[in-house]
C-alpha cells in the first residue's frame, strides 16, 4: 500500500486553466504538506495542515488554494495558471507538526504551456 | 534568510568509497535538522536527523555531525554504493515553529 499518494503524476495543461491535485495519506498522521520544487531541485514549503487546521501558509499566490476535507486528504487547487507555476508539487506528511520525519509522496509535475 | 534557487553542486565518489556531504544552515536560531535522500523521480526519503544538543548522531552506514559554531551540518556515508546515488538535502527547523527549510541540496553520483 502506497503512504502517500498524490494524483494525476503528470498534468500538462494551458495557461490560464484551472487544476486540482489530490493528496491522501494512509498513515494516520495527523499533519500534511503541500512542498513546489523547482527545475533547480529548490524544494519550498506552500502549506500545511494540522488536524484539518491550516498552520502553515507561506507567500503564495492566493491563486493556489489548499483544501482538507479531512485529515487523511489534503488537496491543491491552482487557478489561473501561469508558466511560472510550472514544477513538481510534493505532498507530504508527517505524525504531528514537531516532527521532522515527513513521508514525502511521488509527485505530481505540472506543465502549464 | 532562506536560500535561492543555485546550480545543483554535485558530489562524484568511488563505489566503496565514504561520501561527506556538506550543508551550511542559514538560521543561528535553528535546533534541529535534518537529511533527506531524494532519488530521480521520487519524492523525498527522510534519512536521519539531529538536535543542536547533539555534535554527532550516527545510523545505518550514514553519519550526521552538527557545527554549531559554524553553522555546518555533514552528512557522511560509508562504503557508498550505486544505491545511494540522489540528490541529498539538508533541512532546518526552529523550535516552536512548524516549518522546515530545506537546503538547495547535493547530487551524489557514485561511479562504479
Amino acid at each position: 500500500d502506497t503512504a502517500v499518494s498524490q494524483t494525476p503524476k503528470y498534468l500538462v495543461t494551458q495557461m490560464g486553466n484551472d487544476k486540482s491535485i489530490k493528496c491522501e495519506q494512509n498513515l494516520g498522521h495527523d499533519t500534511m504538506y503541500w512542498y513546489k520544487q523547482d527545475s533547480k531541485k529548490f524544494l519550498k514549503i506552500m502549506f500545511s495542515y494540522n488536524n484539518k487546521e491550516l498552520i502553515i501558509n507561506e507567500t503564495v499566490p492566493n491563486r493556489f488554494s489548499p483544501k482538507s476535507p479531512d485529515k487523511a486528504h489534503l488537496n491543491l487547487h491552482i487557478n489561473s495558471l501561469e508558466l511560472g507555476d510550472s514544477a513538481v508539487y510534493f505532498c507530504a506528511s508527517s505524525q504531528d507538526p514537531r516532527s521532522g520525519e515527513q513521508f514525502f509522496g511521488p509527485g505530481t509535475r505540472l506543465t502549464v504551456l | 534568510g532562506e536560500s535561492v534557487g543555485l546550480h545543483l553542486p554535485t558530489l562524484s565518489v568511488q563505489e566503496g568509497d565514504n561520501s561527506i556531504i556538506n550543508c551550511a544552515y542559514s538560521n543561528s536560531a535553528s535546533d534541529y535538522f535534518i537529511w533527506y535522500k531524494q532519488e530521480s523521480g521520487k519524492g523525498p526519503q527522510f534519512i536521519i536527523d539531529i538536535r543542536s544538543n547533539m555534535d554527532k548522531r550516527q545510523g545505518q552506514r550514514v553519519t550526521v555531525l552538527l557545527n554549531k559554531t559554524v553553522k555546518h551540518l555533514s552528512l557522511q556515508i560509508a562504503a557508498t554504493q550505486p544505491g545511494d546515488s540522489a540528490v541529498y538535502f539538508c533541512a532546518e527547523n526552529t523550535s516552536g515553529t512548524y516549518k522546515y527549510i530545506f537546503g538547495t541540496g547535493t547530487r551524489l553520483k557514485v561511479l562504479a
